[in-house]
């Protein structure tokens, strides 16, 4: 059974940069792209970012100028750096798993959000 | 980008009822079309990938179709526990996926 367990810093300041990561038990970690998503209170869902075991990262366009994502493959982790933040990226942050298939690409397995609070 | 509209916004409904929600595309994404349940507090969970195939555990009574740029997911009989917020997701324009804004399942 696949688990994606995720943390990181839950409150910042405007001007500061997000962290989190996210670990993968069960499963492969190699033959994925594992993704970022996030949720304003509230809101819908903007997909952020993935990565591969490869280090092969794609970015949201509207966020790549401030989005890097790098993996860990020795401990089967990935993280998500989202620098000069301000409170329009407040939001619930997911990471997950993203399947490639024939039937396209869809996100199957995915953590427990973290809450990221960005306030003076 | 590929936008993504689902209507309604908002639904309420009662125990065993027969609802559908729908999801339009701003460009034909063949059936590259994903559903997900939401429920407070909690991740999204996959129900639907290529518009129609069901991931492993979801409920008969839930359906998908669709093509091209017009989707639908129906619940043949509403259940307490189906009571929660819809999304769906394209994942034609493989680098920029994106979510429709949800449809929210209330009970009435």
């Amino acid at each position: 059974q696949v688990q994606l367990q995720q943390w990181g810093t839950g409150l910042l300041k405007p001007s500061e940069t997000l962290s989190l990561t996210c670990a993968v038990y069960g499963g492969s970690f190699s033959g994925y792209f594992w993704s970022w998503i996030r949720q304003p209170p509230g809101k819908g869902l903007e997909w952020i970012g993935e990565i591969n075991h490869f280090g092969s990262s794609h970015y949201n366009p509207s966020l790549k100028s401030r989005v890097s994502i790098s993996v860990d493959t020795s401990k089967n982790q990935f993280s998500l750096k989202l620098s000069s933040v301000t409170a329009a990226d407040t939001a619930v942050y997911y990471c997950a798993r993203l399947c490639e298939s024939v039937y396209g690409d869809y996100f199957d397995y995915w953590g427990q959000g973290t809450l990221v609070t960005v306030s003076s | 980008d590929v936008h993504m509209t689902q209507s309604p916004s908002s639904l309420s409904a009662s125990v065993g009822d027969r609802v559908t929600i729908t999801c339009r595309a701003s460009q034909s994404i063949s059936t590259y079309l994903n559903w997900f349940q939401q429920k407070p507090g909690k991740a999204p969970k996959l129900l639907f990938y290529g518009a129609s195939n069901s991931q492993s555990g979801v409920p008969s009574r839930f359906s998908g179709n669709g093509s091209g740029t017009d989707f639908t997911l129906t619940i043949s009989s509403l259940q307490p526990e189906d009571f929660a917020t819809y999304y769906c997701q394209q994942s034609d324009s493989a680098l920029m996926y994106t979510f429709g804004q949800g449809t929210k399942l209330e009970i009435k």
